[in-house]
């Protein structure tokens, strides 16, 4: 059974900073991972989407890098503003012999603080 | 604007009472799944509709019943629910049941007095 961590559980930086959100997975067979965002009582905003064949995906201030074989996955935030205080969800799809289980595994989130 | 939307925003039902949730995706997508979100835990996935064919189900108590008349609209039926239900529940789309992105709505936040 796919279980996924998210470390920390809870961040809070002052604006500016560079900062690390880390994601790990207990099965490396994954067909893509996802990172989320969401804004409290809000729904979910994907940020970036990393296939399984890939390192790393940029968008913007958000860098994710993916190592399959370790299970691991971060998300970089460069640059922090208070716009960015939200919860990051991490979630992965486990890979079905070439294609993949419409299942999202999530993390529970790691909750961002940046305060001016 | 995400594509993906859902009513009501806000439920407070009785035990007893019965009341569905909507959700529409204005993406031309395939693939359309409710998930739950409670307080201190991972959003957990119930149901999956691919085709407007629903091809999971986990293990989700049966007083919630999904119905997807077609692609673009997706209701989960509430019938006598417990207080422990109480939660967001949250309506993705994607292109594809074997791939792509999911894309969510803003959830129901139902409460169940």
């Amino acid at each position: 059974k796919q279980e996924v961590t998210q470390i920390p559980a809870a961040l809070s930086v002052p604006e500016g900073e560079n900062l690390v959100l880390n994601c790990s997975f207990t099965d490396s067979a994954i067909y893509n991972l996802q990172w989320f965002r969401q804004d409290p009582g809000k729904g979910l905003t994907s940020l970036l989407l990393i296939q399984s064949s890939q390192r790393e995906q940029t968008s913007g201030r958000l860098n994710a890098s993916l190592d399959k074989s370790s299970g691991r996955s971060t998300l970089y935030i460069a640059a922090s503003q208070p716009g960015d205080s939200a919860t990051y969800l991490c979630a992965v799809r486990l890979n079905a012999g070439g294609t993949s289980y419409g299942k999202l595994t999530f993390g529970q989130g790691t909750i961002l603080t940046v305060h001016p | 604007e995400t594509g993906v939307t859902q009513t009501p925003r806000h439920l407070v039902m009785g035990m007893t009472n019965k009341k569905s949730l909507k959700c529409e995706q204005h993406l031309g997508h395939n693939a359309m799944y409710w998930y739950k979100q409670s307080a201190k835990k991972p959003l957990e996935l119930m149901f999956v509709y691919s085709l407007e064919e629903r091809v999971e189900n986990n293990s989700v108590p049966s007083r919630f019943s999904p119905e997807c008349p077609n692609s673009s609209h997706l209701f989960l039926h509430l019938h006598t629910l417990q207080p422990e239900d109480s939660a967001l529940y949250l309506c993705a789309s994607s292109q594809d049941y074997s791939r792509g992105e999911q894309f969510f709505g803003p959830g129901t936040r139902l409460t169940v007095l």
